[in-house]
């Protein structure tokens, strides 16, 4: 079965210091990874998926197939960038998300 | 566009009462999905519909869930009877054809079950 692991619930930097939010993955087949963001009394939206190899807001992720993990990037943080950050895999035929439990990042001024 | 629609917001009932949670999804997507999202948790899926038919209910508790999509636009996910561990957020998200396009989450419903 897949799973989506994100090791920390919690996450503080200051604002300008890299950010690396961790995603590790366990799926046998070919997965597909997204970073999903939820902002302060707003709705669950997409970050970035990693097939479109783009970078949103700054943000990159890098698929390592080798080490299971896609992990969320990003070299300067910034206040705004204050939210709920989930990771999610697509597997199946039908591309089913399978969520990880979200970290909470704080970005300090 | 007001993206995906869900009502009501919050609701607050007692136990074994019934509840029902409606959404309604972007105009012209096919894909509806309700997720159940418990505190401190990513949300799970419990239902995903193509068009008016449920085509994957496995996650489904399908002894007090039920939902259905007529016409394939609106949908209803239900509880009857209600228990404690019932309260949690109710999302809804919706895409064009549930395979690879962007799914578009709802605010959510947020349920307490007292």
């Amino acid at each position: 079965a897949q799973r989506v692991t994100q090791p920390e619930k919690l996450l503080s930097v200051f604002k300008g210091a890299p950010v690396e939010l961790k995603c590790n993955y366990s799926y046998s087949g070919s997965p597909e990874l997204f970073w999903y963001v939820q902002y302060s009394r707003q709705r669950l939206q997409l970050l970035l998926r990693h097939i479109s190899r783009e970078s949103i807001k700054g943000f990159t992720a890098d698929l390592n197939k080798g080490e299971t993990s896609f992990h969320l990037k990003k070299p300067f943080a910034q206040e705004e960038d204050s939210a709920m950050y989930y990771c999610a895999l697509a597997s199946g035929s039908a591309r089913q998300l399978t969520f990880g439990s979200g970290t909470q990042l704080t970005v300090l001024p | 566009e007001a993206g995906v629609v869900q009502s009501p917001r919050y609701k607050i009932i007692e136990k074994k009462q019934p509840v029902a949670f409606w959404c309604n999804p972007i105009s012209g997507h096919n894909t509806l999905y309700w997720y159940l999202q418990n505190l401190g948790q990513g949300p799970e899926l419990l239902i995903r519909y193509e068009n008016e038919e449920a085509v994957d209910d496995s996650q489904l508790p399908k002894d007090r869930f039920s939902a259905e999509r007529l016409k394939g636009v609106d949908s209803t996910l239900k509880i009857q009877p209600a228990e404690l561990g019932d309260s949690a957020v109710y999302l809804c998200a919706s895409s064009q054809t549930g395979t690879t396009d962007t799914q578009y989450f709802g605010p959510g419903t947020r349920l307490t079950v007292l």
